[in-house]
């Protein structure tokens, strides 16, 4: 199955600045990824669909222009979180679809101060 | 929009007891996966269901999809500290019918084993 390759695993920053995270699929050509938050001792919730050579696919109540989706290549998917505030520290996780299911990233745990 | 309901919320359980944790579709679900986490790290694939009335087994846990394909449920036999963690459930939305597919997840339960 396809691997994951999410990096880094954990970020910290100053409030006001601006976080890349970057998601790898190392074995696999992924035409759509997926970025998902999660806080903690909570479920993970859908952010994003990173599409190869288009814009990404926003879910409802997510802003566009904080979380930044950049899909340039088949195997490269970047998040930037723009002016980071305290309140977006959080637990960023990627996916990659495959063709019978998900591939998970191992996560970026990001600390805003 | 699909909505996934897990049940219960949170669980402490004594280690060698037995327990279930249930996840509700608001819509029939044509992909349902469970996965393991522990907070602040990745998941972890226990199973994937498809069929009505499905039902996988690995090691001591045991997951079933009924046959209206609304529910499913995640057993865990005689449970060990080992199995403390995070548990989510997730349906496939939109891989048949031409839309994009994705994943979402249900509210997540957190389980706890006590040695």
């Amino acid at each position: 199955g396809a691997v994951v390759s999410q990096h880094p695993s954990r970020v910290i920053c100053k409030s006001g600045t601006s976080v890349k995270i970057e998601c790898r699929s190392l074995d696999f050509q992924a035409t759509t990824m997926f970025w998902y938050r999660q806080f903690p001792k909570k479920s993970l919730m859908l952010m994003a669909t990173s599409n190869e050579g288009s814009k990404a696919t926003y879910e409802q109540g997510v802003e566009k222009d904080k979380f930044l989706i950049n899909h340039a290549s088949l195997t490269l998917s970047t998040l930037t979180v723009t002016s980071a505030h305290p309140e977006d520290s959080s637990f960023y996780i990627c996916s990659v679809e495959k063709l019978y299911g998900y591939t998970f990233g191992s996560g970026t745990r990001l600390t805003v101060v | 929009s699909q909505e996934l309901e897990q049940s219960p919320q949170s669980l402490i359980v004594q280690e060698g007891k037995n327990l279930t944790i249930n996840c509700t579709s608001s819509k029939t679900l044509y992909g349902l996966y469970w996965y393991k986490q522990k907070y602040g790290e990745g998941l972890i694939f226990l199973m994937m269901l498809q069929k009505g009335g499905e039902e996988k087994s690995h090691e001591k846990i045991t997951a079933k999809l009924d046959e209206k394909k609304q529910q499913s449920s995640l057993h865990i036999t005689a449970s060990q500290p080992s199995h403390a963690g995070i548990y989510l459930c997730g349906a496939d939305i939109g891989r048949y019918g031409g839309a994009t597919n994705k994943l979402i997840f249900g509210t997540g339960t957190l389980l706890a084993v006590q040695p």
